[in-house]
């Protein structure tokens, strides 16, 4: 079974500080996926990062960076300087491979980020 | 269109009532997926179609719950007999391979049941 656990549930920062959202993950799969949405108040999903299982390269998107660390099954998300429009809620998921060939997405409870001007 | 669009945005429905939600996925797509987003939750995936063919429908919550995609683009979720614990958001998600990458997800539909 997959399990993808976001600790946090609500967090407040002032603008311009850091911001890390963290995320646990469960899985007996050796290969599988990792994935950070943003979900807005508008309600779509917004794919931020895909991570596969044999890439631990921590990666920078802009003010957006990403820290896998197998070890300890996490897979944490940072936001620099953050900003009002970074306000939302971000999920944490994670695919594995099932025996349809297919892989089927488990999400996290999700972390609602509220910047504060 | 370009991306997914779903229909309708919000429907109220009294209990007992039967519901059916649109998907429109992007043209091409091969894959769709439904999801069952409860307020304050993560989404929960329901099931997921490869063209026509619904491969997986282990999420489905109970028989009140059907999906189908009968021309392997346009999906429709019908839930007869609507219960309260319904209410929650339906998104849609399409991808252009049998897997999950790049999965891009429609606005989604609120569901009310009163």
């Amino acid at each position: 079974a997959q399990k993808v656990t976001q600790a946090q549930t609500e967090i407040s920062v002032v603008e311009k500080e850091d911001v890390t959202l963290d995320c646990v993950y469960e899985t007996r799969d050796t290969t599988y996926y990792l994935f950070w949405y943003k979900q807005p108040p508008s309600g779509e999903l917004v794919f931020l990062i895909r991570r596969n299982s044999f890439d631990e390269q921590n990666e920078i998107s802009g003010r957006y960076s990403w820290n896998f660390q197998k070890s300890t099954s996490s897979f944490n998300f940072t936001i620099t300087a953050s900003q009002v429009v970074d306000s939302a809620v971000y999920f944490c998921a994670l695919s594995g491979t099932n025996s349809g060939g297919y892989q089927k997405v488990t999400f996290g409870t999700g972390t609602k980020l509220q910047v504060i001007p | 269109g370009a991306g997914v669009s779903q229909s309708p945005r919000y429907k109220v429905a009294k209990r007992g009532q039967d519901v059916a939600l649109r998907c429109d996925p992007i043209s091409g797509h091969v894959s769709l997926f439904w999801y069952q987003q409860a307020l304050g939750q993560g989404p929960e995936f329901l099931t997921y179609f490869q063209n026509e063919a619904q491969l997986d429908k282990s999420g489905l919550p109970s028989d009140r719950f059907f999906a189908e995609r009968p021309e392997g683009s346009v999906s429709t979720l019908k839930i007869q007999r609507t219960q309260q614990e319904d209410s929650a958001v339906y998104l849609c998600a399409s991808s252009s391979t049998g897997t999950p990458y790049e999965q891009y997800f429609g606005p989604g539909t609120r569901l009310t049941v009163t």
